[in-house]
Formats: structure tokens, sequence, C-alpha cells
């Protein structure tokens, strides 16, 4: 596609609901990054991989986060358990080598979680 | 550990003004990226300028430009001649092509209003 493309744009969640969130990279693009923008706040990182490789997990911030990548293109982001402090918008972004210096960055997915 | 410091929550400037919006960083690496992303209500992110650290040229684009003082670790963007469509939240990132993940660190953010 032309962009990076997740869905849904939107989610509302009760609290102990499971929830999963797409990522649809730019076609080619090896690398994909996961991150969590807290109202107010600058995104963080949650997690990062290489084709459907995960290298780096250290950002996610429990065990009830969960990110998958089975065929190096799609993404899907996974929360079990929801919490209301797992609100956030949720980026997702690609690039087409781990060390070209940019990414593309999707609109991400607004949770809310009540 | 490497951080971004945007000490500016909010910043204000009349169309067709000049702005400068700062950013402070700290990082024990002499290689890096540094970036200012523009994030309008749509919440995507969209890349405004960019700055390789072994380069002392500041960079460019149209009516953007950085002031990148790699001793002091500051990297501020201006603005000149702003726009209604310049009104976004601004964030300086970092990366290093060290770390093997390449990811971001993000600063907090300026919300940027610009008035008619």
């Amino acid at each position: 596609g032309a962009g990076v493309s997740q869905s849904p744009r939107y989610k509302v969640a009760k609290r102990g609901q499971d929830v999963a969130l797409r990522c649809d990279p730019i076609s080619g693009h090896v690398s994909l990054f996961w991150y969590q923008q807290a109202l107010g706040q600058g995104p963080e990182f949650l997690t990062y991989f290489q084709n459907e490789a995960q290298l780096d997990k250290s950002g996610l911030p429990s065990d009830r986060f969960f990110a998958e990548r089975p065929e190096g293109s799609v993404s899907t982001l996974k929360i079990q358990r929801t919490q209301q402090e797992d609100s956030a918008v949720y980026l997702c972004a690609s690039s087409f080598a781990g060390d070209t210096p940019e990414a593309f960055f999707g609109q991400g997915t607004r949770l809310t979680v009540v | 550990a490497q951080t971004v410091t945007q000490s500016q929550p909010e910043m204000s400037v009349q169309e067709a003004e000049t702005v400068t919006l700062s950013c402070t960083y700290d990082t024990s690496e002499s290689d890096y990226y540094l970036f200012w992303y523009k994030q309008p209500p749509s919440r995507q992110m969209i890349l405004v300028i960019r700055q390789e650290a072994y380069k002392q040229q500041n960079a460019t684009e149209n009516r953007f430009s950085v002031n990148f003082q790699k001793a002091a670790k500051s990297f501020s963007l201006k603005i000149s001649d702003s726009q209604l469509g310049d009104a976004a939240m601004y964030f300086c990132a970092y990366r290093s092509p060290l770390s093997g993940t390449y990811k971001y660190i993000f600063g907090t953010g300026t919300r940027l209003k610009v008035l008619a």
C-alpha cells in the first residue's frame, strides 16, 4: 500500500477484555515498530520486528502485551485483560531496513479502556 | 540511556512570523540521527526534517531549518513564515544506528499554535 495502515482507528474495550490491533506496513519494508503514546506524551517504544523476527520487546509494559508478525508483513499487537492504564494511542511504523534513517508512521489506533 | 527533552509544552506564533522550538538530548554516542516530527490531530507522525550527527551543516527543508549544536546536545527547529497549517504537536526524536533496534526516542512534544 501507499502508506502504513492501522486498524481499527478507534477501539473501546471494557476492562478485562482482550484486544487485537493490526498494522499493515508499507510493502517491502523489513522493519516494523510499535509505539504507545499516552495522552499528552511522546510515543514510547514497545517492540521491534525485522521481518518475522521480534528482535526487541524491551518496551512491552507487561506480559499482557504480545506482538507478532508471522509472515514478515502484517503485524498484530494483542493486549490481554485490558486495564485502564492501557488507554493510549498505539502507533505502528515501518522502514525499508533497520538502518534506514527514518520510519513511516501509521495514523494509530486510539484505545480507550472503560 | 539516551533521553530527549522538550522544555516548551506550548508555543504560539503569529501567522507569517518565525518561531523556534527547543530540544536537548543526552547521549554518549557519537553517531546518531535527530528528527523533528509533526503530529496533527489526525495523529499521523509526519517527518519535518532530519539531521545526521556527523554533518556539521544544519539541515533545511523549505521554511523549516534546524540549529544543531552537537557539543551542547541541542537541536532546535525554526519555522519561518508560519502558516495556519503548521499548527500541530511537534516532537523531537533521537535514533541511534548503533542500538541494533533503530528505535526512536521521543521528547514530550511542543504544541504549536498559529494565530491568524
